[in-house]
């Protein structure tokens, strides 16, 4: 089993939609977590972090279950700008290499 | 702008040549890495410094080899690589301590063609 997992997509959505990207990761000690943004060619850059409470960002929710090692993100009123891969990062605390992103679901949103 | 910097942008090398992809953090991070991304591949972590320490190789061919000389450059020399090295290579730095890693912050990456 993969440490973190994600639907790989393609997800394609109208202008408008709303669309969220689940993401579970394997290791129950695993202490902060990411959103990030990969566009085409280009590097990831964060998106948002992840906090236990959940919280918000514009049209942006990330929200996570511990119990269920179940991170989300949902994207309201879509943009076609919002079109890109988006990335769940998970990491385990005490030592650099416990950064592990997983393999990222695509989004497309149409016009 | 991005706070971490890579050179060149774009690389284009013969299998028999030696090269090396140099990495610049201007963050007062403590840990950097080495990804590498195939076309339409997820990220495939290569190695981690920590505190300039090697902590991890990820079964990585040693035809590619890291170099930290201090926390804030970063880099990978390159010997012999075979055309499926092609890739686009990221560095990435973040901050390490007890409570976690913060988030890492990418350059914008070395696309690397072998031919």
């Amino acid at each position: 089993r993969k440490e973190v997992e994600q639907d790989p997509g393609p997800f394609n959505v109208p202008e408008g939609a709303t669309v969220a990207f689940n993401c579970t990761y394997s290791n129950s000690a695993s202490q902060s977590f990411f959103w990030y943004r990969q566009d085409c060619r280009k590097e990831p850059k964060l998106l948002m972090s992840v906090y236990s409470s959940g919280n918000e960002d514009g049209r942006f929710t990330a929200q996570l279950n511990r119990a269920s090692q179940y991170i989300s993100l949902l994207i309201r009123d879509s943009k076609l700008s919002d079109s890109a891969t988006y990335l769940c990062v998970v990491n385990r605390g005490g030592s650099a290499r416990q950064l592990t992103f997983g393999s990222g679901t695509q989004l497309t949103v149409l016009p | 702008e991005t706070g971490v910097t890579q050179t060149p942008r774009h690389l284009v090398m013969g299998m028999t040549n030696k090269k090396s992809l140099k990495c610049e953090q201007h963050l007062g991070h403590n840990a950097m890495y080495w990804y590498k991304q195939s076309a339409k591949k997820p990220l495939e972590l290569m190695f981690v410094y920590s505190l300039e320490e090697r902590v991890e190789n990820n079964s990585v061919p040693s035809r590619f080899s890291p170099e930290c000389p201090n926390s804030s450059h970063l880099f990978l020399h390159l010997h012999t690589l075979q055309p499926e090295d092609s890739a686009l290579y990221l560095c990435a730095s973040s901050q390490a301590g007890r409570g976690g890693n913060t988030e890492a912050f990418f350059g914008q990456g070395t696309r690397l063609t072998v031919v």
